[in-house]
């Protein structure tokens, strides 16, 4: 079966980093995605890995090893705002999105 | 611009009754998707349309049809709404199916 692992839940205070996990089994492999989601809110698109290595994007960057099934998504300098579920995304060999259940990520003063 | 929309924003539905999920979009995307989404769980496909004309069973296609006669608009239905279809429906596009999805801001759907 295909599966997507992530935490479900993760505290982090406010200025500080946090890592989120994700690791995967899939049916063929054919991407990675994070996205985030606010409460009551639509999944928003931030990060896609295809190959192997470190994508940065301004306080967030993503991390794929593909040889393990394994992806992380690195928030720098969190902010209240990024109070926030992450949802981690596999595209599989028929092209579909395999998704985790979702890390619920708190920020504290 | 629009992007996606969804109508309604919520509803209470009978069991039983059947409802129309409506989806619009306006970026001209080949590709539109219908996901649900509960508590614990990720988001899963129910079905989805790789082009205008085409549509394709998800993961959890039972209870629900969809059609998609233009670019624009793929609206799913639920036939007979039973409790178990209480859920928050995305509706998803992207311009090719190996492309980035963008999402709609959802309907929350209670059958009782």
């Amino acid at each position: 079966g295909q599966n997507i692992d992530q935490p479900t839940e993760m505290t982090a205070t406010e200025g500080a980093i946090v890592q989120i996990n994700c690791t995967y089994q899939t049916s063929g492999f054919n991407g990675l995605f994070w996205y985030q989601q606010h409460a009551g809110e639509a999944p928003t698109f931030l990060s896609y890995n295809v190959l192997d290595g470190l994508e940065e994007k301004g306080r967030f960057s993503s991390f794929l090893s593909r040889s393990k099934g394994y992806s992380y998504l690195l928030l720098k300098e969190l902010q209240m705002k990024d109070s926030a579920s992450y949802l981690c995304a596999v595209r599989d060999s028929n092209y579909q999105l395999i998704w985790g259940a979702g890390t619920k990520l708190i920020i504290k003063p | 611009t629009a992007g996606i929309t969804q109508a309604p924003t919520s509803q209470i539905l009978a069991a039983g009754r059947s409802m129309t999920l409506r989806c619009t979009q306006d970026m001209r995307h080949n590709a539109m998707y219908w996901y649900r989404q509960d508590l614990g769980l990720g988001l899963r496909l129910i079905h989805y349309s790789n082009t205008a004309g085409t549509t394709g069973k998800g993961e959890v296609p039972d209870g629900y049809s969809v059609s998609r006669a233009n670019t624009d608009d793929f609206p799913l239905t639920l036939a007979s709404a039973v409790p178990s279809q209480t859920s928050v429906y995305f509706c998803a596009s992207s311009d090719r199916a190996e492309d980035t999805q963008y999402f709609g801001p959802g309907t929350r759907l209670t059958v009782l």
